[in-house]
């Protein structure tokens, strides 16, 4: 059972644009939701983070929205760049022992058009 | 910041051989590492964790004699995937975390290709 469901699985924008990715979960015990981009050939890196007690964070040209009683969130990208063109995972966490064990969704391949 | 790193890059091995890839964290130590596996176009996989000093705890479904971890030191720790096949070949990722806070860092990935 896939505990986090991302969408859509692929994107395309236009310079400029605003890209948005969804993801929903399942478990409520989940306490930590990040999204990670990824290139082609390298590992995840860390975009932006965000916690329930949150609604809204915002970094930059990233917003992270969060809606804990639909249990969703969701990652817009404003005026996206080509440079932004890669696949973003959004993921979920949930404390066991002393560290995170994340789930992560399935990924969005983002490309924006010049 | 943190940095991971991860070795090799690349690897491709005959069918029945072993690999090992390593897992480094550079300016910090991690009690703790992680190793994913993703197959193409598709989302990261836990396979296990990796405690310094200990043995790993593997997830559901991996096999522990297939996919061996070592976690000899506070900023290494090794998969060796022995006996390969085709089928083992995917995209290898650690991640490790400094400290007790939400900062995990991902390696940046071994492809294997087993022939």
């Amino acid at each position: 059972q896939q505990q986090v469901k991302q969408s859509p699985q692929s994107l395309i924008v236009q310079k400029g644009g605003i890209s948005i990715i969804n993801c929903a979960y399942e478990n409520t015990a989940f306490d930590y939701f990040p999204w990670y981009q990824q290139f082609p050939g390298k590992g995840p890196a860390l975009l932006i983070a965000i916690r329930p007690d949150v609604s809204e964070k915002k970094e930059g040209r990233f917003t992270i929205s969060f809606n804990k009683s639909a249990k969703q969130f969701s990652l817009h990208i404003m005026d996206s760049q080509p440079g932004d063109s890669a696949t973003y995972f959004c993921a979920a966490s949930i404390v066991r022992y002393n560290f995170n064990k994340f789930y992560f969704g399935s990924g969005t391949k983002l490309n924006v058009k010049p | 910041g943190a940095v991971v790193s991860q070795h090799p890059s690349w690897v491709i091995c005959k069918s029945g051989t072993s690999v090992k890839i390593e897992c480094r964290s550079l300016d910090f130590q991690a009690t703790t590492m992680f190793w994913y596996r993703q197959f193409p176009k598709q989302s990261l996989m836990l396979m296990a964790t990796s405690n310094e000093g200990s043995k790993a705890t593997y997830e559901q479904g991996v096999e522990k004699d297939k996919f061996l971890i070592n976690h000899a030191s506070l900023t290494l720790s090794t998969l060796t995937v022995t006996s390969a096949h085709p089928e083992d070949s995917s995209f290898y990722i650690c991640s490790a975390r400094e400290g007790r806070n939400y900062g995990y860092t991902f390696g940046s990935g071994t492809r294997l290709t087993v022939v």
